[in-house]
C-alpha cells in the first residue's frame, strides 16, 4: 500500500473548519484513501473514504486532488470533541489480496481549542 | 450498527502469567479480524490477521507462540498473551471486517494490558 505523509500536529479554533492534509504521491489507480481518527485511549473510528471524487458525510468532507497525489479532510465546524489523532491511510481493493490491511502511519494530532 | 466489543477493557497481571483478550462483533459476522498493538505515543501496529476457522497470519517480528490467536466463530476472536512480561504492556486493539461489506472494518475500544 502507498505511504502517506501528514503533518505531525495542527491546532484549530472551535467552530472553525479544520483542514487536514495528506500526501500520497505513490498512490496507484485502484487504491482508496481512508481517514480514521483515534481519540485518546480509544479504538480508531472510521470517518470517510474515497477513490477519485470528493466525498461528504455527516462527519466530514474529503477532497482528493485530480492527480490523486494528495487529499484533505475537512471538519466543517470543529468542536472540542474532535480533538484526536487523524490517520490518512491508502488501501487497495479486495482483489489485491491485502486490501483489508490498514497500515497506520503517525497521523496528525489535531488540537481543537476554545 | 457495526459494533465491536473487547473484554476486558483493562487488565493487570503478574509477569509470567497468561492473559486472554476477547474481541466480539456484536451485530455482524466477521470473517476476518485483526489485532493491533499500540505503545504510548506511537501508532497502531498490526500484529496478526485471523480468519474464521483457519490459522492466523502474523506480521513479521510478532511471535506466534507468544501471541496465540483463535478465531473459532464468525463473531469471536481471542488473543492470548502467554508468559507476559512488562515489555508486553500495551494497548491492544482488535478490528473486524464485516462479511457483508466489501471494505468496512470496525475497531474495538481497546484493552489496556499492564504487566507488573
Amino acid at each position: 500500500d502507498a505511504k502517506t505523509t501528514q503533518p505531525t500536529s495542527m491546532d484549530c479554533a472551535e467552530g472553525r473548519a479544520a483542514n487536514l492534509p495528506c500526501n500520497h504521491s505513490t498512490i496507484s489507480g485502484n487504491e482508496y484513501v481512508y481517514w480514521y481518527r483515534q481519540i485518546h485511549s480509544q479504538g480508531p473510528q472510521y470517518i470517510i473514504h474515497g477513490l477519485k471524487n470528493n466525498e461528504t458525510n455527516e462527519m466530514a468532507s474529503l477532497i482528493i486532488t485530480e492527480d490523486r497525489k494528495s487529499s484533505t479532510l475537512i471538519l466543517p465546524h470543529a468542536t472540542l470533541r474532535d480533538t484526536a489523532v487523524y490517520y490518512c491511510i491508502v488501501r487497495g481493493t479486495l482483489n489485491t489480496g491485502t486490501a483489508s490491511k490498514l497500515t497506520f502511519g503517525t497521523g496528525t494530532r489535531l488540537q481543537v481549542t476554545l | 450498527g457495526a459494533v465491536v466489543s473487547q473484554h476486558p477493557s483493562r487488565v493487570i497481571c503478574k509477569s509470567g502469567t497468561s492473559v486472554k483478550i476477547e474481541c466480539r462483533s456484536l451485530d455482524f459476522q466477521a470473517t476476518t479480524m485483526f489485532w493491533y498493538r499500540q505503545f504510548p505515543k506511537q501508532s497502531l501496529m498490526l500484529m496478526a490477521t485471523s480468519n474464521e476457522g483457519s490459522k492466523a497470519t502474523y506480521e513479521q517480528g510478532v511471535e506466534k507462540d507468544k501471541f496465540l490467536i483463535n478465531h473459532a466463530s464468525l463473531t469471536l476472536s481471542t488473543l492470548t498473551v502467554t508468559s507476559a512480561h512488562p515489555e508486553d504492556s500495551s494497548f491492544y486493539i482488535c478490528s473486524a471486517r464485516d462479511k457483508g461489506a466489501a471494505y468496512e472494518q470496525y475497531f474495538g475500544p481497546g484493552t489496556r494490558l499492564t504487566v507488573t
